[in-house]
C-alpha cells in the first residue's frame, strides 16, 4: 500500500484558499486518491477523489500531476468552519479486499 | 446524518469485560469497514466485511472479532478489554461494484474502558 505524506499541520484565515499537498511516491496504477475531512469527535467525511488531472466538486478541488507521485487538495476561501484534520489516502477501495491506510492527516487552522 | 448507524454512541466497562458495537451501513451499501482511533495512534483499520465476507484484515488484535450478517448490518466484539483498548471506534460502509468509492463513516462508539 502506498504511504502519504503530508504536513502536521497548517495555518490560514478567513477567505484565503488553501492549498495542502500529500506526497505519495509509491501509488499504484490502480490506486485513487482520495481525501478526508475530520472534525474532533466525529467520524472523517468524504471530501474528494481523483485519478489523475484534475477533480473539482462543491466543496473543493484535487489536483493530481501526470506522474500521479502527489496530489494537493484545494480549498477555495475558507472559514472559520474548515478548522478540522485532512488525511490523504492512496489506495484500492471498493470490495476487493480494499482498505485506505490513513496517515497522521494535516491539522488545519483557520483564524479570524 | 451520514446513513452509516453506530450503537451505542458511549460505553463504559471494565478490564477484562467484553462488548459488542453495532453498525448498520448506509442503504445499498455492501462493505462494511471498522477502524480504531485512540490520541496515540491516529485512524487504524481492523477490518473489512463485504455482503457477510471477510476481505481485509489490518492491526485487528486477536481479542477483537467482527462478523457482517445477511442484512449486512456489521458487529465487532471487543473481549478481554484492556486500559488500551479505550478510544474511538468508527464503522464506515462503501457501495458495492467494481468501481471504487469513498466511505461514508458512523459518528463513532466512545468505549471506556476502567
Amino acid at each position: 500500500l502506498a504511504k502519504t505524506t503530508q504536513p502536521i499541520s497548517m495555518d490560514s484565515y478567513e477567505g484565503q484558499e488553501v492549498n495542502i499537498t500529500c506526497s505519495h511516491n509509491n501509488i499504484a496504477t490502480n490506486d485513487y486518491i482520495t481525501w478526508y475531512q475530520q472534525f474532533p469527535s466525529q467520524g472523517p467525511r468524504f471530501i474528494i477523489q481523483g485519478y489523475k488531472t484534475k477533480v473539482t466538486n462543491e466543496v473543493a478541488s484535487l489536483f493530481i500531476p501526470a506522474d500521479r507521485k502527489s496530489s494537493t487538495l484545494s480549498l477555495p476561501r475558507v472559514s472559520l468552519s474548515d478548522t478540522a484534520v485532512y488525511y490523504c489516502l492512496v489506495g484500492e477501495t471498493g470490495n476487493q479486499g480494499g482498505k485506505l491506510i490513513f496517515g497522521q492527516g494535516t491539522e488545519l487552522s483557520v483564524k479570524p | 446524518d451520514s446513513g452509516v448507524t453506530q450503537t451505542p454512541k458511549h460505553l463504559i466497562t471494565a478490564t477484562g469485560q467484553r462488548v459488542t458495537l453495532r453498525c448498520s451501513p448506509r442503504s445499498g451499501d455492501l462493505s462494511v469497514y471498522w477502524y480504531q482511533q485512540s490520541l496515540d495512534q491516529g485512524l487504524q483499520f481492523l477490518i473489512h466485511y463485504y455482503n457477510g465476507e471477510e476481505r481485509a484484515k489490518g492491526n485487528i488484535l486477536e481479542r477483537f472479532s467482527a462478523q457482517q450478517f445477511p442484512d449486512l448490518h456489521s458487529e465487532l466484539n471487543l473481549s478481554s478489554l484492556e486500559l488500551g483498548d479505550s478510544a474511538l471506534y468508527f464503522c464506515a460502509s462503501s457501495a458495492g461494484g467494481d468501481r471504487v468509492y469513498g466511505y461514508t463513516f458512523g459518528s463513532g462508539t466512545r468505549l471506556t474502558v476502567v
